[in-house]
């Protein structure tokens, strides 16, 4: 089945600091991936999904980019961080009528 | 507009007591709805999936409920646990090839020993 991993777990940063998160793919091919960020009480937001190498769609306006150099890696990056970038960020994978499986979330601090 | 609203938004019960969550939505068309289990400070995990046909689903203690035509669901959790403490997620997808997955703010289930 499925797994996504994702890391770090914690992540405190400084203002301006870049940013690099990691997510890999385990126990399938060609998955669509999906970065969404989760703020308290307001649901899941998502950032950027992917449905395939190098083919990146972004769904808001913001600070963050993201990556597919390969079939099963997911990278979601920032060049200069903002305070408002904080918060818990899930990597999360899946295929056509599949559920949709989650990493574990990298928790970022900017300080 | 695509929306998924889930009541209540918070619930506290005691250990042993069956409780309900709701979820409405009003994705249209639709193509499948899922509710997640996030426990604090990880991912999300599937409790259950129900396409169109599928008018309900268990796992474990767990029983999702589809309505289709009011576009309702609910996730009924039997004989609760501590473990169960926990935040449940209903996310619908739509019917078309480029519909986005659209995610409840979820219920904040809190069980009391």
């Amino acid at each position: 089945s499925q797994t996504i991993h994702q890391w770090p777990a914690t992540l405190v940063q400084p203002v301006g600091s870049p940013l690099s998160l990691e997510c890999t793919v385990e126990g399938t091919s060609n998955p669509n991936l999906y970065w969404y960020r989760q703020a308290a009480g307001r649901g899941l937001q998502l950032l950027f999904y992917s449905v395939g190498i190098g083919q990146i769609s972004s769904e808001v306006p913001q600070n963050l980019s993201a990556s597919r150099p390969q079939d099963r890696q997911f990278i979601l990056s920032s060049k200069k961080l903002l305070l408002s970038d904080s918060g818990f960020y899930l990597c999360a994978g899946d295929r056509l009528n599949s559920p949709l499986h989650f990493g574990n979330g990298t928790r970022l601090t900017v300080t | 507009k695509n929306q998924v609203e889930q009541s209540p938004q918070s619930l506290i019960i005691l250990e042993g007591k069956n409780c309900t969550l709701q979820c409405n939505y009003t994705v249209s068309p639709f193509s499948n709805l899922r509710w997640y289990k996030q426990d604090t400070g990880r991912g999300p995990v599937s409790l259950t999936i129900m396409t169109f046909s599928e008018n309900t689903k268990s796992n474990g203690r767990y029983t999702a409920t589809l309505d289709a035509d009011t576009k309702q669901s609910s996730l009924h959790i039997t004989a609760s646990q501590l473990s169960d403490s926990a935040s449940y997620i209903c996310v619908v997808s739509g019917g078309n090839r480029d519909d986005k997955i659209i995610f409840g703010k979820g219920t904040r289930l809190h069980i009391l020993p």
